[in-house]
């Protein structure tokens, strides 16, 4: 089956560059997403990309996926304090529409 | 406000009692689904459903039972508590198969404790 793995644990700097990596098995997937829960929240969206693209960028945000690789990554750039929280990579075919999480990345951001 | 309303919030139970989880949409998605979050796990899928009228298992669905006879609401009933049901529940729904992106809206997640 499908199966979508993330490493656990990131920790940055106030200001830093954060990078947070995923990969998935599903050649099928069509679409793939970054989730952000904060604590005692449920996810919430924070970008998705199709898989004919390669790069996403939205304001602090740059998704780059390697679909040979079948690797994605989320970049945040001058990563703030609000952005600890867990990070979720997910992928999604179009014929069932049910999407499938990673573990979750936990980042840590120091002042 | 638009969404996905969960209910309840919390809920402890004894090992064997039965209960629903409440979850309710009114963006008119065709796509509800139910997830459990636990530590280092992630989240595991339970069971979805496309359309009112249809539904299917996830990836954990032994213990759960599901219904969808409206578009709106999208129950999750534990027949038959047992502690390794102690976990986060989650509800989310999604526009479905077509076209586009199958972006999920989450609820705030319903916290279970099975004594």
């Amino acid at each position: 089956g499908e199966d979508v793995e993330q490493s656990l644990f990131l920790s940055v700097r106030e200001g830093d560059s954060s990078v947070i990596n995923c990969t998935y098995t599903d050649s099928s997937s069509t679409y793939l997403y970054w989730y952000k829960q904060e604590p005692g929240a449920g996810l919430q969206l924070l970008t998705y990309i199709f898989s004919n693209m390669d790069m996403k960028q939205d304001q602090r945000l740059t998704v780059l996926l390697n679909k040979k690789d079948k690797h994605l990554s989320l970049r945040i750039a001058d990563t703030q304090t609000g952005d600890s929280a867990i990070y979720f990579c997910a992928e999604s075919t179009t014929n069932a529409g049910k999407s499938t999480f990673g573990d979750g990345t936990t980042l840590t951001v120091k002042p | 406000n638009a969404g996905v309303t969960q209910t309840p919030k919390f809920q402890v139970l004894k090992t064997g009692q039965s209960m629903t989880l409440q979850c309710a949409q009114d963006m008119n998605h065709e796509y509800m689904s139910w997830y459990r979050q636990d530590p280092g796990m992630g989240l595991r899928l339970i069971h979805y459903s496309v359309g009112a009228g249809i539904t299917d298992q996830g990836e954990v669905p032994n213990g759960y039972n599901v219904s969808r006879s409206t578009t709106e609401d999208f129950p999750l009933r534990l027949l038959s508590a047992a502690p390794s049901q102690t976990s986060v529940y989650f509800c989310a729904s999604g526009r479905g198969r077509a076209p586009g992106a199958n972006v999920l809206t989450f609820g705030a997640g319903s916290r279970l404790t099975v004594l």
